[in-house]
This record gives C-alpha cells, sequence and structure tokens, in this order.
C-alpha cells in the first residue's frame, strides 16, 4: 500500500515552455501533499506544501507565480513550472501524507525536468 | 532551522562488510526519524522510521538507532551486498509540524 505515482518521468521543454507535473495517491487518500526538488548531489528541498482545497503554502524563496501548485482532490496534485528556463531543470519528487499517528510521507519516483 | 547532517558523504566497501551510516541533527525536538534509500534518478524508497519515543527500529538486514537528546541516528546494513549500492538519506520531521528537513546523504558504493 501507500503508492505514489508521478507523470510524467521525464520531460524536455524549450525555454519559455509551462510544465505540468501530476503527483497521485494510488491507494490512500493524501491530505497533504509536498513537493521538493533536488539538485545533482544535492539533498531535497521542500518547495511547497499542499493542503486538498486550500492554496499551498511556500517555502522562503520559492516563487508562487512561478511553481504553482493545485491540490483538488484527495489524491491528486499538480505543479505547473510557469515559463520554463534551463535554471528551472531540475528533478522534482512529490510525496503525500494520509496524516496518519506517524505522519510518514509516502514519495513519488520523481520526474526529471531539462529545459533547453 | 533543523540542520541534518551525514557522515561520510560518501563511502565504498567490499561486500560482506556491515555499513555504519551516521545522521546528526541540531534540534531534538523532533517527531521521528526517517531513512530512506534513492537510486541513481529515482525517487525514495523508505527503509525505516523511528517515532521520537522509540531508540531503534530493524528490518531485514536494516538496523537504525535513534539517540534524540544527543541528535544523532545510526543507520547500520549488515553484511553489504551489491545490491546495497545507493545514496541513502536521513530525514527529521520537527516538532508541531510535518515538514520533513533532509541531509545530503550517504553515497554508498559496495564492490564485490
Amino acid at each position: 500500500g501507500a503508492v505514489v505515482s508521478q507523470h510524467p518521468s521525464r520531460v524536455i521543454c524549450k525555454s519559455g515552455t509551462s510544465v505540468k507535473i501530476e503527483c497521485r495517491s494510488l491507494d490512500f487518500q493524501a491530505t497533504t501533499m509536498f513537493w521538493y526538488r533536488q539538485f545533482p548531489k544535492q539533498s531535497l528541498m521542500l518547495m511547497a506544501t499542499s493542503n486538498e482545497g486550500s492554496k499551498a503554502t511556500y517555502e522562503q524563496g520559492v516563487e508562487k507565480d512561478k511553481f504553482l501548485i493545485n491540490h483538488a482532490s484527495l489524491t491528486l496534485s499538480t505543479l505547473t513550472v510557469a515559463s520554463a528556463h534551463p535554471e528551472d531543470s531540475s528533478f522534482y519528487i512529490c510525496s503525500a501524507s494520509d496524516g496518519g499517528s506517524y505522519n510518514e510521507q509516502f514519495f513519488g519516483p520523481g520526474t526529471r525536468l531539462t529545459v533547453l | 532551522k533543523q540542520e541534518v547532517t551525514q557522515i561520510p558523504a560518501a563511502l565504498s566497501v567490499p561486500e560482506g562488510e556491515n555499513l555504519v551510516l551516521n545522521c546528526s541533527f541540531t534540534d531534538s525536538a523532533i517527531y521521528n526519524l526517517q531513512w530512506f534509500r534513492q537510486d541513481p534518478g529515482k525517487g525514495l524508497t523508505s527503509l525505516l522510521l523511528i517515532q521520537s519515543s522509540q531508540r531503534e527500529q530493524t528490518s531485514g538486514r536494516l538496523n537504525a538507532s535513534l539517540d534524540k537528546s544527543s541528535g544523532r541516528s545510526t543507520l547500520y546494513i549488515a553484511a553489504s551486498q551489491p545490491g546495497d549500492s545507493a545514496t541513502y538519506l536521513c530525514a527529521v520531521t520537527p516538532g508541531g509540524n510535518n515538514r520533513l528537513a533532509f541531509g545530503k546523504g550517504n553515497q554508498v558504493v559496495v564492490i564485490p
């Protein structure tokens, strides 16, 4: 159980394109979803936290107009990178929590974004 | 702000040796601590989760200990195998919220 999927797994786009990444909890209801980015040989950096039906909470330094997050249902959150530029190239990983007593997060397989 | 440090950053061991990976955190007021495995270009696989009230967790060849007062956790992998080659990430959940703070990882290579 506790499976999280991401789509697409890999995307290559031209500069200026907007890219949408989906994160789905397949077998549980995710009250909270998290979006991380990871640069090569670096750790995961939390970008934002989203709760179903409410606005996402962004970490300091993350542009909310650049990284648009929608958590429309208890099983789906989307991250849209608006007008992507080469510096947005990174590995984006989502996680989901069912709010259980352990506060455990279950991670998706990640999306590799390359902006040319 | 919670800071998580993992030492060593990288290590290589011959197959069969035991692995010892260290994680330290600056704020002992944590809710839980997790160890993850990450293969190159892949997402995270949860290995062990230790609640703040626990001192260790075991799963097969893996054992993780937690000393909250000193801000340390150790992941032991017994009788290492080439398939254990990966990056191991330590993450803590600060008390009061569920935002994980990650270390940079221990990159492990097990040599056949």
